[in-house]
């Protein structure tokens, strides 16, 4: 069975850092693309960054690029996401989710929640 | 920045059909996707590669493109199908994904 699960969220303040991880099992983790998505308080979806399975193509959203990085350990089976120079804006649910060969997330994990308040 | 527009919202009886719109200028390069999220919960894929359904998702969700706009079709509609829906696709470079605004379900 597929499972991601995230950790590492929290209340950081403003300026702040923070890490979150993805931890995978139930697939082999080193085939697949992975990504973060968010979720805003009563907001929609808003994707944040992509991986390849290697490690070696990132892409990011304009709104957390040069703050956030995203990076993988495949030998551990987990997804990583550097979150530096937090911003209120940035309060959200954190969801990892794997990307499979039809290029949609078809397993999401259960989300970790940043809240970003002084 | 690349946009999926979608209606705030859809209100639709049990047993009749809700049927979705999301446009972008992309989507005639992109494939499109959409998930289905109740409150509380992870999203769930109910349509990927524009039209197909994976396993065990039920067949009264169809999906369908034309154009710059694809549309998620819910026939014989369910209490249980009351949720908010996102139809997600990339941009023409396919470097950056986005979600469109989101659509909630009301099963009236």
């Amino acid at each position: 069975e597929v499972q991601l699960v995230e950790s590492g969220g929290g209340l950081v303040q403003p300026g702040g850092s923070l890490r979150l991880s993805c931890a995978a099992s139930g697939f082999t983790f080193s085939s697949y693309e992975m990504n973060w998505v968010r979720q805003a308080p009563g907001k929609g979806l808003e994707w944040v960054s992509y991986i390849s399975s290697s490690g070696s193509t990132i892409y990011y959203a304009d709104s957390v690029k040069g703050r956030f990085t995203i990076s993988r350990d495949n030998a551990k089976n987990s997804l990583y996401l550097q979150m530096n120079s937090l911003r209120a804006e940035d309060t959200a649910v954190y969801y990892c989710a794997r990307e499979d060969l039809l290029r949609c997330f078809d397993y999401w994990g259960q989300g970790t929640l940043v809240t970003v308040s002084s | 920045s690349y946009e999926l527009t979608q209606p705030p919202s859809v209100s639709v009886s049990p047993g009749q059909t809700a049927r979705i719109t999301c446009s972008g200028d992309a989507l005639p390069k992109q494939y499109a996707y959409w998930y289905q999220q109740k409150p509380g919960q992870a999203p769930v894929l109910v349509i990927y590669k524009d039209s197909e359904r994976p396993s065990g998702i039920p067949e009264r969700f169809s999906g369908s493109s034309s154009g710059t706009t694809v549309t998620l079709t819910i026939s014989g509609v369910q209490a249980e199908d009351e949720a908010d829906y996102y139809c997600q696709s990339a941009d023409s470079s396919g470097t950056t994904y986005v979600f469109g605004t989101g659509t909630k379900v009301t099963v009236l």
